[in-house]
């Protein structure tokens, strides 16, 4: 399972563009990146996955280099309501394939 | 999309009792179910691997005798804490995943356990 890495915690304001980056250079063929989100005394909420070049969804987006040893998670116009811990995993997902959580990035958005 | 329901959200048991966590998959069959614990301000740690009808895989460190896991039909898995103590108080979140590679893992709500 590959190890990623993240800022510990960010800051941003109402209404900005918060993009968070994770390092994950050991990743292998198969694994796909995912992030999760999770609010105090709750359980992580899937934000977006992706395998490589760029995934868009309601939510967010997902860039992912060639190399695939990074991958940035881009918030538009964050709100209030985005404060919250998010997570970077790589592995292969799906059926029996368990994850493993790394530290998260803690991001507070100010109004 | 698919949900994976906790019960109880939260639960207070005095030390050296027993409780059991429920897990149940609403919308899909999950063959393996997660269960992971999480202390305040870290991050969630897996405790260990719950396959349907067969042993679950605990994770180094985690006692087996304490976490029992049953996993008895393809939609609920159960977590009991044994004789639980007060180090044992922490947030309990189990998740599972549809069949298929690459599809997205969904976790429960997570259940609050203070052992006083």
């Amino acid at each position: 399972l590959a190890k990623t890495t993240q800022p510990i915690s960010m800051d941003s304001y109402e209404g900005q563009e918060v993009n968070i980056t994770c390092s994950h250079n050991n990743i292998a063929t198969n694994d796909y990146i995912t992030w999760y989100q999770q609010f105090p005394s709750q359980g992580p909420r899937f934000i977006i996955q992706g395998y490589k070049t760029k995934v868009t969804n309601e939510v967010a987006s997902l860039f992912i280099p060639a190399d695939r040893k990074s991958s940035t998670l881009s918030l538009p116009r964050v709100s209030l309501s985005d404060t919250a811990v998010y997570y970077c995993l790589v592995g292969v997902t799906g059926g029996y394939n368990k994850l493993i959580f790394g530290a998260g990035t803690r991001l507070a958005v100010h109004p | 999309g698919a949900v994976v329901s906790q019960h109880p959200s939260w639960v207070i048991c005095k030390s050296g009792t027993s409780v059991k966590i429920e897990c149940r998959s609403l919308d899909f069959q999950a063959t393996t179910m997660f269960w992971y614990r999480q202390f305040p301000k870290q991050s969630l740690m897996l405790m260990a691997t719950s396959n349907e009808g067969s042993k679950a895989t605990y994770e180094q460190g985690v006692e087996k005798d304490k976490f029992l896991i049953n996993h008895a039909s393809l939609t609920l898995s159960t977590l009991t804490v044994t004789s639980a103590h007060p180090e044992d108080s922490s947030f309990y979140i189990c998740s599972a995943s549809t069949q298929g590679f690459g599809t997205e893992a969904f976790f429960g709500q997570g259940t609050r356990l203070t052992v006083v």
